[in-house]
């Protein structure tokens, strides 16, 4: 089955410690995506990727960083810098990185801090 | 700075009612529009898409679309309890991204 997986589905991180999201998509969506939400939120887009080998800041960037080596892969790292990473993080996907393309998300990924 | 504006709910309606779900956008550029149902504790799933002024109709799911007045909307036919959910607006503008809504509760009542 086509579709994307997002692991671990829960994370504890402790203070002080980065941690790794990841995220594959088999669906050959050129385009990635990653997201936050917070209760009564709605997502907030972290950073994309419309190619291997490029990426963009999002809206909420800083703490964070990402890499594309792969077309099927698009890691988040959550670093010590970003104070308050407790919260449901949604990777998604699109055919090509048009916003008339429609996203497909993983099943998230909750990370708390300790 | 692009919104896109959604009233929070919780909206709730008796079994077999339509429901009626509503979002604004601050773009005139907006181009592409999605509706998104959320389950609790899960990833939102898409609905319906829709990119031209009318209606689109999708079983029981129709999506309305005005451009001129900045406003596209969900009806949800025949309700069911199986449909409450948080429904995220997404719009899409003149670049990459796409903007959400915060989400409209829905709670249908057997």
């Amino acid at each position: 089955d086509g579709g994307i997986t997002q692991s671990p589905k829960y994370l504890f991180r402790k203070e002080g410690q980065n941690v790794t999201l990841s995220c594959e998509q088999n669906l050959n969506h050129d385009a990635m995506y990653w997201y936050r939400q917070d209760p009564g939120q709605g997502l907030r887009l972290i950073y994309y990727s419309q190619i291997v080998n490029d990426f963009q800041k999002g809206d909420i960037a800083e703490g964070y960083s990402v890499s594309r080596e792969k077309k099927e892969s698009f890691p988040l790292t959550v670093t010590s810098a970003q104070k308050n990473p407790t919260a449901f993080y949604l990777c998604a996907s699109s055919r090509k990185g048009s916003s008339t393309d429609t996203q497909y998300f993983g099943p998230g990924t909750r990370l708390t801090v300790l | 700075q692009k919104e896109v504006e959604q009233n929070s709910g919780p909206l709730s309606v008796p079994e077999g009612a339509i429901a009626s779900l509503n979002c604004t956008y601050s773009d005139r550029g907006s181009q592409s529009f999605f509706w998104y149902r959320q389950y609790s504790g899960k990833s939102p799933e898409l609905i319906m898409s829709i990119y031209s002024n009318g209606d689109k109709e999708d079983g029981r799911f129709t999506a309305q679309l005005n451009k001129a007045s900045q406003y596209v909307s969900l009806l949800i036919r025949d309700s069911q309890p199986s449909d409450s959910a948080t429904y995220l607006c997404a719009v899409g503008g003149s670049n990459y991204k796409l903007t959400f809504g915060k989400g409209t509760l829905l709670t249908v009542n057997p």
